[in-house]
């Protein structure tokens, strides 16, 4: 989506966190999602966080907003190989029907 | 299984051929998506119904794409003489009427023209 851009790929460790970033441009945005899609598969909701909010957690996900910078992360702690997979970062957009706007991904890969 | 069910996962065509995918939404959501994702790149909208209206419908959309939810279950999405380029995977998502936006995928249909 060209209103939300991610990194392309990153590489960790096993046992390490992982952080995923993502900047979007529409400021109105009332919901940031995480989606989570492994190879030959759909896509996966992570988790989400409402715009009002600057920090979510859940079990090894800390989802972390900055709306002032229009800046959203996802960090896996311990991360583990079976978290390998394509992160999509996506938003609500405003006015829309649930239409939700995706970025492009950000691949991650967990070696030994 | 009560996920989003698409069919058939994968088809491979010739130019110039019709092709149609179907998806069965979660049988309770009232809101039904299309998107189209290209290697390398994140679903793209290409249109929604609520029930059996269609609400939106993309730039992306040509006149050979046509979809269809006409019970309000169910959808179709027909695109007629395919081209090279139309080659992609067709994910179809729905929800419920609340406001978190959360969409169920499922897995997708991948359209191959050769």
């Amino acid at each position: 989506g060209e209103d939300v851009e991610q990194s392309l790929f990153l590489s960790v460790r096993e046992g390490d966190s992982s952080v995923i970033n993502c900047t979007y441009t529409d400021s109105s945005s009332t919901y940031l999602y995480w989606y989570k899609q492994e190879p030959g598969a759909g896509l996966q909701l992570l988790t989400y966080i409402f715009s009002n909010m600057d920090m979510k957690q859940d079990q090894r996900l800390t989802v972390l907003l900055n709306k002032k910078d229009k800046h959203l992360s996802l960090r896996i702690a311990d991360t583990q190989t079976g978290d390998s997979a394509i992160y999509f970062c996506a938003h609500l957009r405003s006015g829309g029907y649930n239409k939700l706007i995706f970025g492009a991904g950000t691949r991650l890969a967990v070696h030994p | 299984d009560t996920g989003v069910s698409q069919n058939p996962r994968h088809k491979i065509t010739k130019r110039g051929q019709n092709v149609t995918f179907r998806c069965d939404p979660i049988s309770e959501h009232n809101r039904l998506y299309w998107y189209r994702q290209t290697l390398g790149q994140g679903p793209e909208f290409l249109t929604y119904f609520q029930n059996e209206a269609q609400l939106e419908k993309s730039r992306l959309l040509s006149d050979r794409f046509s979809a269809e939810r006409p019970k309000g279950s169910f959808s179709t999405l027909e695109i007629q003489r395919t081209e090279q380029g139309d080659s992609a995977m067709y994910l179809c998502a729905s929800s419920f009427d609340k406001n978190t936006g959360e969409l169920f995928f499922g897995e997708g249909s991948r359209l191959t023209v050769l």
